[in-house]
């Protein structure tokens, strides 16, 4: 089956720092989105993006985030001066149609600890 | 605000038991449930949902799911667990009618025992 890339699988950094976090999606996806799960709390969603724009974001999505699709095969998340609470596991999706579509594929997920 | 609440964080039950993973949600409208499976390093895989029909759903792994909506309710069922099948569990709601921004509940850990 195929599958959604994340690289890389832990970030450290340090609190104030920029970080990018990267995703391939399946090559034939349109659309593409972020969500976190923050240890012991639930699957958030962060982001959706489609035709090169965000379609929905979340409050947690804020001037702090961007996301950005650079060349036809990645998807990026960057985070400008990171924060202490943004310590998570972060999970990129992709799907192949938005309204109608009936399923996400995740990737393995990206843990960013910030010091 | 649509949500989701899996009363059961942690399961235990020896393998070739049933399984009964609960899931409540709370939405406006008629809602479109999930379910996703997390192994160890891996990423969220979807197991089932249900958007509309027979409100029995048939997954993958042998899992199925009822949707009762006079109970606001989305139980995830196997009637024989395998010990592959230890993982995290998550119930999730689609948002404004849509499958693709998805309110998830806090998971539920299944520790299978030999």
């Amino acid at each position: 089956e195929p599958e959604v890339t994340q690289t890389p699988s832990h970030q450290v950094t340090q609190m104030g720092q920029e970080v990018i976090l990267r995703c391939v999606p399946i090559s034939n996806h349109l659309y593409f989105y972020w969500y976190r799960q923050i240890l012991g709390q639930k699957v958030e969603f962060l982001v959706s993006f489609y035709n090169n724009e965000i379609s929905e974001k979340s409050e947690i999505f804020d001037d702090q985030f961007s996301v950005e699709r650079p060349d036809g095969s990645n998807f990026t998340l960057k985070i400008r001066s990171t924060k202490l609470e943004d310590s998570a596991m972060y999970f990129c999706a992709s799907s192949e149609a938005g309204l109608t579509n009936e399923k996400l594929f995740f990737g393995s997920g990206t843990q960013l600890s910030v010091l | 605000a649509q949500s989701v609440t899996q009363p059961d964080i942690h399961i235990t039950v020896s393998e070739g038991a049933s399984l009964e993973l609960r899931c409540n949600y709370s939405y406006g409208a008629t809602p479109y449930l999930f379910w996703y499976v997390q192994s160890p390093g891996q990423g969220l895989q979807l197991l089932l949902k249900y958007f509309s029909g027979d409100t029995l759903v048939q997954g993958i792994k042998g899992f199925e799911a009822e949707f009762k909506r006079s109970q606001s309710s989305f139980n995830l069922r196997k009637p024989s667990v395998h010990w592959s099948d230890a993982a995290e569990y998550f119930c999730a709601v689609g948002a404004g009618g849509t499958a693709s921004k998805l309110t998830f509940g806090t998971g539920t850990r299944l520790q299978v025992t030999l």
